[in-house]
């Protein structure tokens, strides 16, 4: 089944100690994305991937880190997670940028106490 | 930045009536994409639209893009309870590789 696989669903930190999202896609899509959703504010692009090693910010990339070294796999990397960063978080990812809708994750929630 | 404005932010209608969200964004679009998201779920691909002025349905659903492209519009007949949820819009700016989303319009049906 085509999907991308996020973990964990959920997770619940202390500020400060450092975590990693994980995300994978079966598609062999290029193009992957993380966002971050929050009421009232939509959805929030933190970092793109167009490709293997190419890497760029999105809206909202302070805090955050991303490596894309594989073509299926986009991890998010909190180093310090902050409250604020207390968010329902998305991978996506599509065949092309431009050409084809986002496939998302089932999504992660987490809480920074 | 690009902004890309929805309204409105909720919506509650009757079963068996129409609906209508507003997709609104501050750049010339090369494309304006829609999804659904339901309650508790994640976002949804619903249809891509690309050309200036461009009319897509998919069923019950009409999806139009602006002659300017600036602006795109999702039109529900008939809402039956399976449309609970939030309606979001994106699009790419011109030279531009991020989707941006749209802030969502979320549609609750009263049966």
């Amino acid at each position: 089944e085509a999907q991308v696989t996020q973990n964990p669903r959920y997770l619940i930190t202390v500020t400060g100690k450092k975590l990693t999202v994980t995300c994978s896609q079966n598609m062999n899509h290029e193009y992957m994305s993380w966002y971050r959703q929050d009421p009232g504010l939509g959805l929030r692009q933190i970092y793109y991937s167009m490709n293997v090693e190419v890497t760029d910010k999105g809206d909202v990339p302070e805090g955050y880190k991303v490596s894309r070294k594989e073509k299926r796999n986009f991890p998010l990397i909190l180093e310090s997670p902050s409250p604020n960063q207390t968010s329902l978080y998305f991978c996506a990812s599509s065949p092309r940028t431009r050409r084809g809708g986002y496939t998302f994750g089932s999504g992660t929630r987490l809480t920074v106490v | 930045g690009q902004q890309v404005m929805q309204i409105p932010q909720y919506q509650h209608v009757q079963e068996g009536e129409d609906f209508t969200t507003y997709c609104n964004s501050s750049t010339t679009l090369s494309n304006i994409q829609w999804y659904k998201q339901r309650p508790g779920g994640h976002p949804v691909f619903l249809i891509q639209l690309v050309k200036s002025g461009e009319v897509k349905k998919q069923k019950r659903l009409t999806f139009q893009f602006g002659e300017a492209k600036k602006n795109s519009s999702l039109h529900i007949t008939a809402t039956q309870t399976t449309d609970v949820g939030t309606y979001f819009c994106a699009g790419h700016s011109f030279g531009n590789e991020k989707l941006t989303f749209g802030t969502g319009t979320r549609l609750t049906i009263i049966p």
